[in-house]
């Protein structure tokens, strides 16, 4: 079976520029999550969906950052613009939900780096 | 507001010692699920246990066990005869029934041969 799919693996980008992540959860999962990890701040919660539909997104940093889920197979992060501080491994996961406490499958995560 | 504290930032044991590694929580819902996650050197993480909050029993899973204690509002986790390829991050996470999972800061345990 697949797992959580995220694209890109590596990204190295400018300061200013835009910069999206991919995330395609497990097939049949109704939540999906976005972390951030960095060595400073450990693994935020970023974002997270049920249904497709946001739930809690008090963890995104600022208005630079969006996150989109037009369906259940799909979910955009975006940064725009990006900063040197944005540089961190994003990770996608999802779960499947009955009542919100299902365990997490992460993807391999996404590398950014802003230059 | 739920937190979750794993106060060991690294271990480090010798291959075959048995290692424990801590989690303490905090939450004010009564129902609530914790966990236990590993993060390889290759970056994935990796679910490895998930109990609830009315299940205090132990469990043993081959060389891991974990021991749940509402009372102390702990849920540590022990391998036993560790083993090289055992070295990881490992995060303790806690999620209440409004869906937010929080996870400690991970404890970065070394196995050395």
């Amino acid at each position: 079976d697949a797992g959580v799919i995220q694209s890109p693996r590596h990204e190295v980008t400018e300061m200013g520029q835009e910069v999206t992540l991919r995330c395609k959860p497990i097939s049949g999962h109704n939540s999906l999550f976005w972390y951030r990890q960095t060595m400073m701040r450990g693994l935020e919660l970023l974002i997270y969906f049920n249904n497709n539909v946001p739930i809690d997104d008090s963890g995104m940093p600022e208005d630079r950052f969006s996150a989109k889920m037009p369906n259940a197979s799909f979910s955009t992060l975006k940064i725009q613009p990006s900063e040197p501080r944005d540089s961190a491994v994003y990770f996608c996961a999802s779960s499947q939900d009955r009542d919100l406490t299902g365990e997490l499958f992460f993807g391999e995560g996404s590398r950014l780096t802003v230059l | 507001a739920q937190k979750v504290t794993q106060a060991q930032t690294e271990i480090s044991v010798v291959e075959k010692e048995d290692v424990t590694l801590d989690c303490v929580y905090e939450t004010r819902d009564t129902t609530y699920y914790l966990f236990w996650y590993k993060q390889p050197p290759s970056g994935e993480l990796v679910f490895l246990i998930r109990r609830n909050s009315f299940d205090e029993q132990n469990e043993i899973s081959g060389r891991y066990s974990w021991n749940f204690q509402k009372s102390t509002s702990s849920f540590n986790f022990t391998i036993t005869a560790s083993q090289v390829v055992d070295s990881a991050v490992y995060f303790c996470a806690l999620r209440t029934n409004a869906g937010k999972s929080t996870f400690g800061d991970g404890t970065t345990l070394t196995v050395k041969p």
